[in-house]
């Protein structure tokens, strides 16, 4: 069974700091991985994807790694700004096509 | 292009009632995904429908259930509610699962709340 583990629960930074957020998975035969952002009460907005196969992704001020030998992902966020407040949960797609999601990091950036 | 859109926005409901949330998906995605996600704690895969059948299922009661359209939009109802029923449930979709493993994109949810 597909466990997900993101550390810390819950991180504070000032703003402009960079932020590293980590997901951690247990079993390596997943289809791709996905980070999302949510904000309090609402829907999951897709920040990257990385397939399989792949290594990293880049948006913006976002870069999202992905190592399946050691079963884990970072998404670091340049220069932090209090916009970028938010949870951000990582989840990995498998055999069976749903999504198996980490705890989640609650991020706040403080102006 | 709109988005995942998913209806009603809240839903009160009484203990021992149903309950009927409805998720229309992005154009073009046939893959329709339900989550649970109670305060407080994680997300919880519920049910997946594709092309109009249910492809996979959580582990979750039978009171639990739904069905695909043809057009692909989606309903999850949810009989004989339970206080632990309140949740936001989320409606997510993606690209027919014959593509391969694409990405997911979800609704704003609709809050269930049973009192």
């Amino acid at each position: 069974k597909q466990e997900v583990t993101q550390i810390p629960a819950a991180l504070s930074v000032p703003e402009g700091e960079n932020l590293v957020l980590n997901c951690s998975f247990t079993d390596s035969a997943i289809y791709n991985l996905q980070w999302f952002r949510q904000d309090p009460g609402k829907g999951l907005t897709s920040l990257l994807l990385i397939q399989s196969s792949q290594r990293e992704q880049t948006s913006g001020r976002l870069n999202a790694s992905l190592d399946k030998s050691s079963g884990r992902s970072t998404l670091y966020i340049a220069a932090s700004q209090p916009g970028d407040s938010a949870t951000y949960l990582c989840a990995l797609k498998a055999a069976g096509n749903k999504l198996t999601f980490g705890g989640g990091t609650r991020v706040l950036v403080k102006p | 292009e709109a988005g995942v859109t998913q209806s009603p926005t809240h839903l009160i409901k009484t203990r021992g009632q149903q309950a009927t949330l409805r998720c229309s998906p992005i154009s073009g995605h046939t893959s329709v995904y339900w989550y649970q996600q109670a305060l407080g704690l994680g997300l919880q895969f519920l049910l997946w429908y594709d092309e109009g059948e249910e492809r996979n299922r959580g582990n979750v009661p039978p009171r639990f259930s739904g069905r695909q359209f043809p057009n692909y939009s989606s309903e999850l109802n949810v009989n004989a509610l339970e206080l632990e029923d309140s949740a936001l449930y989320l409606c997510a979709s993606s690209l027919s699962r014959g593509v391969g493993p694409s990405e997911a994109f979800f609704g704003q949810g609709t809050r269930l709340t049973v009192v």
